[in-house]
């Protein structure tokens, strides 16, 4: 069966240091990966996704970047981190195609001060 | 882009109660998804129901896409259900546009 993780779970960055959070899926090939950011309240925004290494599309200009270097590897960075980029960061993938279930990861907690 | 409104946003019922969740949305979508987020965050799957109607245990769902909603029937909550329940749905490209939830309290 397919598993997705992220870590790490929880993050306390200060403002202006850099930030590196990691997916990773299991148990299938070639994903479809997303990232997505729910802020205060509780809307998802979609971020980023990839469908194959190397090729990132991004949703929403800001000051995050993502990165595939593996096919079932997806990285969500940034060089400096803002406060408004505190957040709860949600990895999923889909298999495929474009009308496809999307599974989610546990999530990472980020807070920055 | 496409609208998706959720309704109601918050809900308190006691156990045993039935309850009925609503998603609206402005245009013509390929995938519809009801997600339940638990208390510790985690998304939880429970339909891919972009038309027609899905039944799982206690759940069930209803999409009529030519009028543009679906329906989640919570049937005999229990405190377990407590959570924030999310309708997304896919109109075009890869994105799923969630809607902003509704919170769902289930007290003993």
């Amino acid at each position: 069966s397919q598993t997705i993780h992220q870590w790490p779970a929880t993050l306390v960055q200060p403002v202006g240091s850099p930030l590196s959070l990691e997916c990773t899926v299991e148990g299938t090939s070639n994903p479809n990966l997303y990232w997505y950011r729910q802020a205060a309240g509780r809307g998802l925004q979609l971020l980023f996704y990839s469908v194959g290494i190397g090729q990132i599309s991004s949703e929403v200009p800001q000051n995050l970047s993502a990165s595939r270097p593996q096919d079932r590897q997806f990285i969500l960075s940034s060089k400096k981190l803002l406060l408004s980029d505190s957040g709860f960061y949600l990895c999923a993938w889909t298999a495929g195609g474009l009308q496809e279930t999307q599974y989610f990861g546990p999530g990472t907690r980020l807070l920055v001060l | 882009g496409i609208q998706v409104e959720q309704s109601p946003p918050d809900l308190i019922l006691q156990e045993g109660a039935n309850s009925t969740l609503r998603c609206n949305f402005s245009d013509s979508v390929n995938n519809l998804q009801w997600f339940h987020q638990n208390p510790w965050g985690q998304l939880i799957n429970l339909f891919y129901i972009p038309s027609g109607t899905k039944q799982n245990g206690r759940l069930s769902a209803t999409t009529v896409a030519t009028e543009r909603y679906s329906l989640l029937y919570i049937s005999s909550s229990q405190t377990t259900d407590s959570g924030v329940y999310f309708c997304a749905v896919q109109y075009s490209g890869y994105a799923l546009n969630f809607g902003k939830g509704t919170s769902l309290l289930v007290t003993p």
